[in-house]
């Protein structure tokens, strides 16, 4: 059946390591974002994609990095100079801009 | 920037009764959408209902409907006949129709309201 995966669930990494969060997507959808969302607060785009080997920093883009090369994948790479990691991230994806994004069940990343 | 202001930070109900999840914004553009999203503690964002700016009529699904209030900048929640499995966070979300030229397609979102449904 269709929809977003996002692996794992929990990540554990000791600081100043890079640490890679996966994102795959099934709906066949262009579109791809990253999120993150800490305690209280809404969620903040990192990075969004509208087409393969194409990306766009969103509002706190410091400290991340991804890459789009296949249409189904879209992973999210937390960097050391990221200086508060430990966070619950979000994947999504959409037909296109316009369109509804539908969510992954997330990834909590918490750094030590 | 848009921002998006949800005061209540918790709310309770009781089952099968009816509350209302307030919600405002701010912004300059005349054209918008709004959007209130579904969190449970599984954590995956579910949207539970969407409203164009240009559209008058309130969007409703189901138990859930909105009160789109334009001049007043408010989209508020009404959720009827409550029901245990409402229990969640619900934020409220803005996005702007600027994608259509800058491409960016993100949505500004509130800091949320938990609902607790009292059985």
């Amino acid at each position: 059946d269709g929809g977003i995966t996002q692996s794992p669930k929990y990540l554990f990494r000791k600081e100043g390591q890079n640490v890679t969060l996966s994102c795959e997507q099934n709906l066949n959808h262009d579109a791809m974002y990253w999120y993150r969302q800490d305690p209280g607060q809404g969620l903040r785009l990192i990075y969004y994609s509208q087409i393969v080997n194409d990306f766009q920093k969103g509002d706190i883009a410091e400290g991340y990095s991804v890459s789009r090369e296949k249409k189904e994948s879209f992973p999210l790479t937390v960097t050391s100079a990221q200086k508060n990691p430990t966070a619950f991230y979000l994947c999504a994806s959409s037909m296109g801009p316009g369109h509804e994004q539908y969510f992954g069940p997330g990834t909590r990343l918490t750094v030590t | 920037a848009q921002t998006v202001t949800q005061s209540q930070p918790e709310m309770s109900v009781q089952e099968a009764e009816t509350v209302t999840l307030s919600c405002t914004y701010d912004t300059s553009e005349s054209d918008y959408y709004l959007f209130w999203y579904k969190q449970p503690p599984s954590r995956q964002m579910i949207l539970v209902i969407r409203q164009e700016a240009y559209k008058q009529q309130n969007a409703t699904e189901n138990r859930f409907s909105v009160n789109f209030q334009k001049a007043a900048k408010s989209f508020s929640l009404k959720i009827s006949d409550s029901q245990l499995g409402d229990a969640a966070m619900y934020f409220c979300a803005y996005r702007s129709p600027r994608f259509i030229q800058t491409g960016a397609n993100n949505l500004f979102f509130g800091t949320g309201t938990r609902l607790t449904v009292i059985p």
